[in-house]
């Protein structure tokens, strides 16, 4: 098994310009988790999933969109980067909240300038 | 929205001494998480509370979750360099949306 696999790692953009980064879990989990972490803090929730075809907001989800198409698959979207969504995000995953583990993504590191 | 704080912000201590992290809501929270961060790294998760009045111990670390499952400690005894790192406690909240608090940079010197 992979884990879960976050790409790019490294990114750097333009304001204005939009791009994807992708979550892919293949442990077949049904909750999926966007964060994003700034430097020396702890993670602000963008987006969450409880199963294909459902998604919801977190504490920060203005200037990013999800889908969950499938259940391996989690992809954040970033429309219009401004510099304030300069960051590392990271993507987890976790079968049930009954089993335990919150499994993490290596996190991207994304600059907007 | 469920916020989660957690106390101290920074501590630096001498190998050693003892310790405990604070994470403090107003929410009731259905479980709770510690994580420990490695600059980085992803997060790595310590334990998980569930039941208010919970006690869980690995090796010299400490977790206790409070009666009314709004709160929660981290004690570490006899602290090392190695156990340097960002700590983060996480509540599990309705619908499951897992929340973080902004985390206690921990620094244990020789």
């Amino acid at each position: 098994n992979a884990g879960v696999t976050q790409t790019p790692k490294f990114r750097i953009l333009k304001i204005g310009q939009s791009m994807t980064l992708q979550c892919t879990q293949d442990m077949n989990h049904n909750y999926m988790y966007w964060y994003r972490q700034d430097p020396g803090m702890g993670l602000k929730l963008i987006y969450y999933s409880v199963g294909a075809g459902i998604t919801d907001k977190g504490e920060v989800p203005n200037g990013y969109n999800v889908s969950r198409s499938t259940t391996e698959d989690f992809p954040l979207r970033l429309e219009l980067a401004a510099p304030s969504q300069t960051s590392v995000y990271f993507c987890a995953s976790i079968r049930g909240w009954d089993t335990g583990e919150l499994f993490f993504g290596e996190g991207s590191r994304l600059t907007v300038l | 929205t469920q916020l989660l704080e957690q106390s101290p912000q920074f501590l630096s201590i001498q190998e050693g001494e003892n310790l405990t992290v604070y994470c403090n809501s107003s929410s009731v929270f259905s479980s709770l998480q510690w994580y420990r961060q490695e600059p980085g790294e992803g997060p790595v998760l310590l334990v998980t509370v569930v039941t208010g009045g919970e006690v869980k111990k690995l090796k010299r670390l400490t977790f206790q979750f409070g009666d009314a499952r709004k709160d929660s400690s981290l004690h570490i005894t006899a602290a090392q360099p190695g156990d340097t790192g960002l700590y983060l406690c996480a509540g599990v909240g309705s619908n499951y949306k897992l929340t973080f608090g902004k985390g206690t940079l921990l620094t244990v010197n020789p």
